[in-house]
Parts: structure tokens; sequence; C-alpha cells
């Protein structure tokens, strides 16, 4: 079956500390879909990154970074030099490739940036 | 530029009383869904619609029903409502085509059953 796990319920850090959110999965399939949204204090669900099962390559986009390792089924995501406006819970999200309308979430991890 | 709009953004009920959050988008996505947030699980699926005509189960459904009624709008009706729904729904809308598209989602309804 499908399944996300984010074990970090939460994390605190101090304004530019570096800070790396873990994502671990499961799946049968061969090709899937993994993704990270960002939810603000604000509650709106707001996409980051989209990551097809091909594609192992590290991505960079500013301050953050994502790192897919297919051997260790793992998509994790580190902020550089965080800020407070960082601070929001952030879920990973698997699709599933038989019904690419399911989408599994994990349970998120609240991330506090402290100025 | 709207993206997807859910109503109503709070509602209040009584136990056994029923409503329908309403959910419409505008970027002619096909697929549509209902989800709801609570603390320390996550989004769970409830359903989703694939496309117009179409709707389907997810990993929650007791206890809601849907209604794609065009391609823009996608409801979910509870009704008999329960303490236990009492969450937050969002719904979302994407494009899914030969490979899977992101979610787009609303902004909330935050729904409590007394």
């Amino acid at each position: 079956a499908q399944k996300v796990t984010q074990a970090q319920t939460e994390i605190s850090v101090v304004e530019k500390e570096d800070v790396t959110l873990d994502c671990v999965y499961e799946t049968r399939d061969t090709t899937y879909y993994l993704f990270w949204y960002k939810q603000p204090p604000s509650g709106e669900l707001v996409f980051l990154i989209r990551r097809n099962s091909f594609d192992e390559q590290n991505e960079i986009s500013g301050r953050y970074s994502w790192n897919f390792q297919k051997s260790t089924s793992s998509f994790n995501f580190t902020i550089t030099a965080s800020q407070v406006v960082d601070s929001a819970v952030y879920f990973c999200a698997l699709s599933d490739t038989y019904n690419f309308n399911k989408f599994y979430f994990g349970s998120g991890t609240k991330l506090n940036v402290k100025p | 530029n709207a993206g997807v709009t859910q109503t109503p953004k709070f509602q209040v009920l009584k136990t056994g009383q029923s409503m329908t959050l309403q959910c419409a988008q505008d970027m002619n996505h096909n697929s549509m869904y209902w989800y709801r947030q609570d603390p320390g699980m996550g989004l769970r699926l409830i359903y989703y619609s694939a496309s117009e005509g179409t709707t389907d189960k997810g990993e929650v459904p007791n206890g809601y029903n849907v209604s794609r009624l065009n391609k823009r709008e996608f409801s979910l009706r509870l009704e008999s409502a329960a303490p236990s729904q009492t969450s937050v729904y969002f719904c979302a809308s994407s494009f899914q085509g030969y490979d899977t598209g992101e979610l787009f989602f609303g902004e909330g309804s935050r729904l409590t059953v007394l």
C-alpha cells in the first residue's frame, strides 16, 4: 500500500539556521510522483515541488532544496538560512500511478522559525 | 485569478443537521477532490471526481455525498452531521493527463459539529 511518513512532528529552529524535513514513502509502483506542500498559519496549502520517480536529480529553488533518493525511498526538503516566514506546516505527498487522482499525504511537519 | 473557491469558510452545525460545502475552480481542471484535515493526521481524501459526471470514494467517504455538477463545480454534502465530522475541509483541483499534475487547493472550510 502507498504510505508517506513524516516522522518529525514539530521542529523549532532559530532564524538563519538550516533545517531538513524528512519524508519517507512506501510504494510498489515503479512510476510515481512526489510532492511537497506548505501550509502557512493562514491555512491555505501552497504547492512547492513535484518530482517524477524517474528523475533523481536534486532540485534547488532559492533557499529551498530537495534530495530525492530512491534507494532509501526518501524525498527530503532542506531550507537554508531559514526565515520567520518559513514557519508553516509542510506536507509530503505521493501519487498513485494506477490512479493519478489518488494522493497520499504524510501527517505533516510543523516548522517554527524563531527570530 | 480566483483558482479554487470554496464556501462557506466557517460553519457551526448541530448533530443531525445537514449542509453542503460548495467548491468551484476556474482553471479548466478535469479532476476535483474533497479532503479533510485533522490534527496529526494530514489530509485524508473523502471523495474525488476524475471528470465531469464521475465520482469515486477516497479513504474516508462514510457520512458524505458528493456531486460533480459540471466541470467547474464539486460539492460535498453532509446529510446528518456528527461530531466526528468536525474538521477543516479542503477542496482541490488538478489537471490529470498523461502524468500527474499538482493539486491546487481552496482556502479551506472550518466545520464544527456540536
